[in-house]
């Protein structure tokens, strides 16, 4: 089944804002938007941003998430060491009825 | 609080049986549409399978459609995978996940060889 692309890494400095983009199309990402989740090591998922672009609470508002045509954003600012994770976005798919995944996105704070 | 345990996880032999089971807590099970999403060792997220809150609607993978039944008991809070004609790509963590993916249990580990 076909899924949801995203940059494999993204490396800024300490402070920076990184930007990790998810790309699908208008029976997924389009439709309905793209949830974010942030997994560690040995660690399972957390979700940072709902499909709607907001947050759980308890997330920093560090981490935003947006959504523009079939591509969504997730952009944390002010990068923090601990911000050294993977990143994937996921959205469900009207026409597959499937939740799709992207292929993660290592981020790296230099 | 929201929990999700889940368990059964453990070595099997390739063309062998398995059931899985997650158990809710802290939330109203029966609202909710539940999902199996796996995870290959050193590989991204893959969804596995979803059953729904309240219309009884099931979908698969197409890499698991006709070996995986999902089934769940909302008196028990619980939502199980049967995982039948185990392959070694079937080796993964399992997670039970809310709804739209919105809480992951801690997974358990299925691990497929001779």
């Amino acid at each position: 089944q076909a899924g949801l692309t995203q940059p494999a890494s993204v490396s800024k400095g300490l402070g920076q804002t990184a930007t990790v983009t998810c790309t699908g199309n208008k029976n997924n990402v389009g439709n309905q938007g793209a949830a974010w989740l942030q997994q560690f090591q040995g660690q399972p998922p957390k979700v940072l941003s709902y499909r709607n672009n907001s947050r759980p609470s308890g997330i920093s508002e560090r981490f935003s998430a947006s959504r523009s045509g079939n591509t969504a954003s997730l952009t944390i600012t002010g990068l923090q060491p601990e911000d050294g994770a993977d990143y994937y976005c996921s959205a469900w798919d009207n026409d597959l009825t499937a939740w799709l995944f992207g292929g993660g996105t290592k981020v790296t704070v230099l | 609080d929201v929990q999700l345990v889940e368990s059964g996880g453990t070595l099997a032999q390739p063309g062998g049986s398995l059931r899985l089971s997650c158990a809710g807590s802290g939330f109203k099970f029966s609202s909710y549409g539940m999902n199996w999403v796996r995870q290959a060792p050193g590989k991204g997220l893959e969804w596995v399978a979803h059953f729904s809150g309240s219309s009884n609607t099931i979908f698969y993978s197409e890499s698991v459609k006709g070996r995986f039944t999902i089934s769940r008991d909302d008196a028990k809070n619980s939502l199980y995978l049967q995982m039948n004609s185990l392959r070694a790509e079937d080796t993964a963590v399992y997670y039970c996940v809310r709804g739209a993916l919105d809480f992951w249990g801690q997974g358990t580990l299925v691990t497929v060889s001779s």
